[in-house]
């Protein structure tokens, strides 16, 4: 089954302990992008990634890092979390960069709900 | 940068009734449009898309949504609302190559 699987679903961490939250899409997709939710604000941009190695900032990447050592993959690191990065998170990929990922849309996995004290 | 505006943060319908979810957005340029349904603990699947042809773009379990360029809408409807619709409805929309704005999203609410 064609998906994107992040892991954990549920974290409940403590402010400044470094944590990761990983990101793997069994599609080949060449574009991959981490997106947080918070209420009434929709989804924000962290990161996007074209290709491997290859990664930029999207709209709120402060407080985040991300890397692409292999195109299934796609971690998104928090290395010290603040309790304003409280949020639900979502991994998404996107088919090409030949007509762009805004040609095709997203698929995008299940979500990993964060909680920072 | 574009800006997506969902009318609604809530949306109660009957069962049976027609679904309406607004969407308006404000690029003066045609960008892509689309619509994703969020399901509570789960992940956005995707509704339907508007990249380019016919403005009226069918999707997923019988909804629908019409492309207006000179309204800047992109509005989904669905003739008769069912139990199982009952979900959060996010409009997006693309500039570019790869940006993509959400708006805030619709929690739509089927009564019996």
């Amino acid at each position: 089954e064609a998906q994107v699987t992040q892991n954990p679903r549920y974290l409940i961490t403590v402010t400044g302990k470094k944590l990761t939250v990983t990101c793997s899409q069994n599609m080949n997709h060449e574009y991959m992008s981490w997106y947080r939710q918070d209420p009434g604000l929709g989804l924000r941009q962290i990161y996007y990634s074209m290709n491997v190695e290859v990664t930029d900032k999207g709209d709120v990447p402060e407080g985040y890092k991300v890397s692409r050592k292999e195109k299934r993959n796609f971690p998104l690191i928090l290395e010290s979390p603040s309790p304003n990065q409280t949020s639900l998170y979502f991994c998404a990929s996107s088919l090409g960069t030949q007509k762009g990922p805004n040609h095709y849309g997203y698929t995008f996995g299940s979500g990993t709900r964060l909680t920072v004290v | 940068a574009q800006s997506v505006t969902q009318l609604g943060s809530h949306v109660s319908v009957s069962e049976g009734a027609l679904v309406l979810l607004r969407c308006n957005y404000s690029s003066s340029v045609p960008p892509y449009l689309f619509w994703y349904v969020q399901y509570p603990n789960q992940g956005l699947q995707l509704l339907l898309k508007y990249t380019t042809g016919a403005t009226l773009v069918k999707g997923i379990n019988g909804f629908e949504a019409e492309f207006k360029k000179s309204e800047t809408s992109f509005h989904l409807t669905k003739p008769s609302a069912h139990m199982s619709d009952a979900a959060e409805y996010f409009c997006a929309v693309s500039e570019g190559f790869n940006k993509f704005y959400f708006g805030s999203g619709t929690k739509l609410n089927v009564k019996p």
